[in-house]
């Protein structure tokens, strides 16, 4: 199966933009969904279907796609967006997998 | 506004097996997949399985000849078992609603329990 990778960590300004990339051969086919965990709690779906945001999920979190790379990007990131964030995909023959996760720093 | 609760030990001894429940409320079972998804402490997300509100199942490459899941739409919950566990199953064990995007093809995690921490230990 192939794997999907992300940076371990990325920090932003606050209220500055900030672009979380996820790799994968998987991601040419597939589209990303992406969830927003914080410490002790579950995580939270914040994209799907590419850059579909569930209610409550505020505009500035928008996901892309190109080629084998997903992003998610923050713009004008706040505090409360200082968390965990796990990119997912199909795996190339069908099982849905995670990536390691990126732990963004709001500075 | 679905919710999910996880229930079951929270200490189980190696070679034994784990059992976990999840209880749905405020929403059918209906049209739904119905995941268990893991985490390790301080390491990632690791998806387990799903189980249809039919009954049918998928699991993970990786832990398929050791898990099992069903579903009693009656009762609105489904579950897990997982066999012959050793500590490398410590971890917090999360169900979640696995709903499906049809303009995209995708599959999402859209509701999640709290996740309920087993420890694998005599």
């Amino acid at each position: 199966s192939s794997e999907l990778t992300q940076d371990l960590a990325v920090s932003v300004a606050l209220g500055q933009t900030v672009r979380i990339t996820c790799q994968g051969d998987s991601l040419r086919s597939n589209f990303a969904t992406w969830y927003q965990q914080k410490p002790g709690q579950a995580p939270v779906l914040v994209i799907y279907g590419e850059n579909k945001r569930p209610s409550g999920i505020p505009d500035r979190f928008s996901g892309s796609r190109s080629g084998n790379t997903a992003s998610l990007t923050i713009t004008g990131a706040q505090t409360e967006d200082e968390a965990d964030y796990y990119c997912n995909s199909r795996d190339i023959s069908g099982p849905p997998q995670f990536a390691g996760g990126t732990k963004l720093t709001v500075l | 506004q679905v919710q999910l609760q996880e229930s079951g030990p929270g200490l189980v001894k190696p070679s034994e097996t784990l059992s976990l429940t999840c209880a749905v409320s405020g929403d059918s079972m209906s049209s739904f997949y119905w995941s268990w998804i893991r985490q390790p402490p301080n390491k990632g997300l690791e998806w387990i399985g799903y189980v249809y509100y039919s009954g049918n199942t998928n699991y993970n490459p990786s832990l398929k000849s050791r898990v099992t899941m069903s579903v009693d739409s009656s009762k609105s919950q489904f579950s897990l078992r997982l066999t012959s566990v050793t500590a490398a199953d410590t971890a917090v064990y999360y169900c979640a609603r696995q709903n499906y995007d049809v303009f995209t093809g995708s599959y999402y995690f859209d509701s999640w329990g709290h996740g309920s921490l087993v420890t694998v230990s005599s």
